[in-house]
């Protein structure tokens, strides 16, 4: 079945203790992307990454890393969790050509706690 | 960057009329226009998207449609149910394929 796996689904961290929530498809996209999700806020684009070793910033970066060292595979890093950091994530993916964005696929969420 | 308004923040409709969410970006040069409907609880899923060379594109009861030059696009839902109740996103991709959201518009389908 083509899906987008996030792991763990929820997930609750004392501040400044590093996490890491994974990502991976299994639909050979080239194109991966993280968001957080807030209420009143929508879903807001914290990096993507167009192929393997390649990843830009989206509006909201500040205090998170990404790595694309495989193309199925897009791991969120949070070195030192912030309460601010409390939200929703999704991982999404899809193919893209000079067309746009094709079959984008979100992942199931990943609900974020920090004490 | 890309900026994306999108009205109303709620909507409520009677079963069986129409329901209209309207959305604005700011980057000329987005050439995408996604819709999604995300349930309660639920991931966000992809409903109907609009590319730019195309001024309207409809699928049964939605249809969605794009003003270029006045850079804003909508989504038109007929004949409402129950089961479109759900928070609905606009979203345009820009030419860096960096994919901005609206803040989402609320429906509830009133029986």
């Amino acid at each position: 079945e083509a899906q987008v796996t996030q792991n763990p689904r929820y997930l609750i961290t004392v501040t400044g203790k590093k996490l890491t929530v994974t990502c991976s498809q299994n639909m050979n996209h080239e194109y991966m992307s993280w968001y957080r999700q807030d209420p009143g806020l929508g879903l807001r684009q914290i990096y993507y990454s167009m192929n393997v070793e390649v990843t830009d910033k989206g509006d909201v970066p500040e205090g998170y890393k990404v790595s694309r060292k495989e193309k199925r595979n897009f791991p969120l890093i949070l070195e030192s969790p912030s309460p601010n950091q409390i939200s929703l994530y999704f991982c999404a993916s899809s193919t893209y050509s000079d067309r746009g964005l094709d079959g984008y696929t979100f992942g199931s969420g990943t609900r974020l706690t920090v004490v | 960057g890309e900026n994306v308004e999108q009205h109303p923040s709620t909507l409520s409709v009677q079963e069986g009329d129409s329901a209209v969410i309207k959305c604005t970006y700011s980057d000329s040069a987005s050439n995408y226009f996604p819709w999604y409907k995300q349930e309660l609880g639920k991931r966000p899923q992809l409903i109907i998207d609009i590319r730019s060379n195309v001024g309207e594109k409809k699928d049964q009861r939605i249809a969605v449609t794009l003003n270029k030059t006045a850079k804003h696009f909508s989504l038109h839902i007929t004949e409402t149910q129950p089961e479109d109740s759900a928070v609905y996103f606009c979203a345009a991709l820009g030419p860096s394929l960096k994919l901005s959201f609206g803040a989402g518009t609320t429906v509830t389908v009133r029986a």
